[in-house]
């Protein structure tokens, strides 16, 4: 059974850039949550996905979207890039809405 | 908006010690978890609480979620340099079929010498 993936590891941006970070869920699992986690903070809640719909949303600007796909996977796009985007993002997969939630290892956005 | 506060931020002890962990909230959580996570690295799941005065154990490890379903502890028994890392509590809101997502607090920082 493979576990959650996420994909680039690294990357650097600019300001103002946009950026498409990607995430394949865990087998047999169909909702994939996103998180924001900033240097010694814990991770915050960007949005929730299910059955490729939106199913919820933190408190977060609408520069940040998403998307799922049929098998699950998803991406988080982040448009005009800002100096305080810079954080480790976070893929979570659970079974189902409200479900346990297995972390991928994230993807590191440094934006200069 | 829920918060979920942990205490203390930073703990370092000599490995052998216990040590607790805790997590408290003024909201009500349908579950929490507790997860560990390395340096630059994903959070790892380590256990799911789900009902009031629930304990469950893993290993040296003891997880108590509160009668209230506020708040929860985590206790280390006999601490091993492998303990060491960030300690996170997150809690799912009761309502909203767990759309909100998880309630993070910021974490306990462990750092076990040898």
């Amino acid at each position: 059974e493979t576990g959650v993936t996420q994909s680039p590891t690294h990357l650097i941006k600019t300001r103002g850039q946009q950026v498409t970070l990607r995430c394949s869920s865990q087998s047999g699992h169909n909702t994939v949550s996103w998180y924001q986690q900033a240097l010694g903070q814990g991770p915050q809640f960007i949005f929730q996905y299910y059955r490729e719909e939106e199913n919820g949303r933190g408190n977060f600007p609408p520069r940040f979207s998403g998307l799922q796909f049929p098998n699950y996977s998803s991406e988080l796009n982040v448009n005009a890039l800002e100096l305080d985007d810079s954080a480790l993002y976070l893929c979570a997969s659970s079974p189902r809405p409200g479900g346990e939630q297995f972390f991928g290892p994230g993807t590191r956005l440094t934006v200069l | 908006t829920q918060l979920l506060e942990q205490s203390p931020q930073f703990l370092s002890i000599q490995e052998g010690e216990n040590l607790t962990v805790y997590c408290n909230s003024s909201s009500v959580f349908s579950s929490l978890q507790w997860y560990r996570q390395e340096p630059g690295e994903g959070p790892v799941l380590l256990v799911t609480v789900v009902t009031g005065g629930e304990v469950k154990k893993l290993k040296r490890l003891t997880f108590q979620f509160g009668d209230a379903r506020k708040d929860s502890s985590l206790h280390i028994t006999a601490a091993q340099p492998g303990d060491t890392g960030l300690y996170l509590c997150a809690g799912l809101e009761g309502s909203g079929g767990g759309a909100d997502g998880l309630t993070f607090g910021k974490g306990t920082h462990l750092i076990i010498q040898p």
